[in-house]
């Protein structure tokens, strides 16, 4: 069966630190997979999305970055937080090739001081 | 812009009532609707997905109704038990081709008080 893991849980990070967040998927292959944030009071907002090994599509500007280094591996940047950046980011993947049915990971949850 | 919007943003009731929540979506271009519940520090849970409007889905105390036409779906939890208390979110699906997604809205955050 397919799994998804997210890591850290939690993050404190100061304003101006850099970030890192990583995603990986087991038991399935060539999955498309997606960012997302909810930031407080707000839903959950498409940030990236990847339908393969460097594909990366971001659906909001920001100062956040994504890449897909390995097919099952999905990893979330930021060079400067910013305090708007804090909220809690959810990783997911979708076996339909379709962006159709997505399973989510445990999730972040970042705060930016 | 689409936009997704669900009511109320959240409900406090009592151990065995029953509960209602809405979900509005743009009534054009439909493909689907699903329905997570999303409990603290888990992974939003998919609860339903619905494509025919008309569509009426269950899961034990748990059902939706889905109204392609006027753009809503219903989620109704009958005699509600404390272990229902989570965020219910919906999420429309755009279909776009080359870019497809799941649109939520900020969802209904439910809690049953013992």
């Amino acid at each position: 069966s397919q799994t998804i893991h997210q890591w850290p849980a939690t993050l404190v990070q100061p304003v101006g630190s850099p970030l890192s967040l990583e995603c990986t998927v087991e038991g399935t292959s060539n999955p498309n997979l997606y960012w997302y944030r909810q930031a407080a009071g707000r839903g959950l907002q498409l940030l990236f999305y990847s339908v393969g090994i460097g594909q990366i599509s971001s659906e909001v500007p920001q100062n956040l970055s994504a890449s897909r280094p390995q097919d099952r591996q999905f990893i979330l940047s930021s060079k400067k937080l910013l305090l708007s950046d804090s909220g809690f980011y959810l990783c997911a993947w979708d076996g339909t090739g379709k962006g159709y049915e997505q399973y989510f990971g445990p999730g972040t949850r970042l705060t930016v001081t | 812009i689409l936009n997704v919007e669900q009511s109320p943003q959240s409900l406090h009731v009592q151990e065995g009532d029953s509960t209602n929540f809405t979900c509005s979506f743009p009534s054009s271009n439909f493909y689907a609707l699903h329905w997570y519940r999303w409990e603290t520090a888990k992974s939003p849970e998919a609860l339903f997905v619905m494509t025919l409007n008309g569509d009426e889905k269950k899961k034990g105390r748990i059902s939706a109704t889905l109204n392609t036409k006027e753009g809503y779906s219903y989620l109704y939890i009958k005699g509600s038990q404390p272990e229902d208390s989570a965020t219910y979110l919906c999420a429309f699906f755009y279909y776009g081709g080359a870019t497809n997604k799941l649109i939520f809205g900020t969802g209904t955050l439910l809690a049953v008080q013992p």
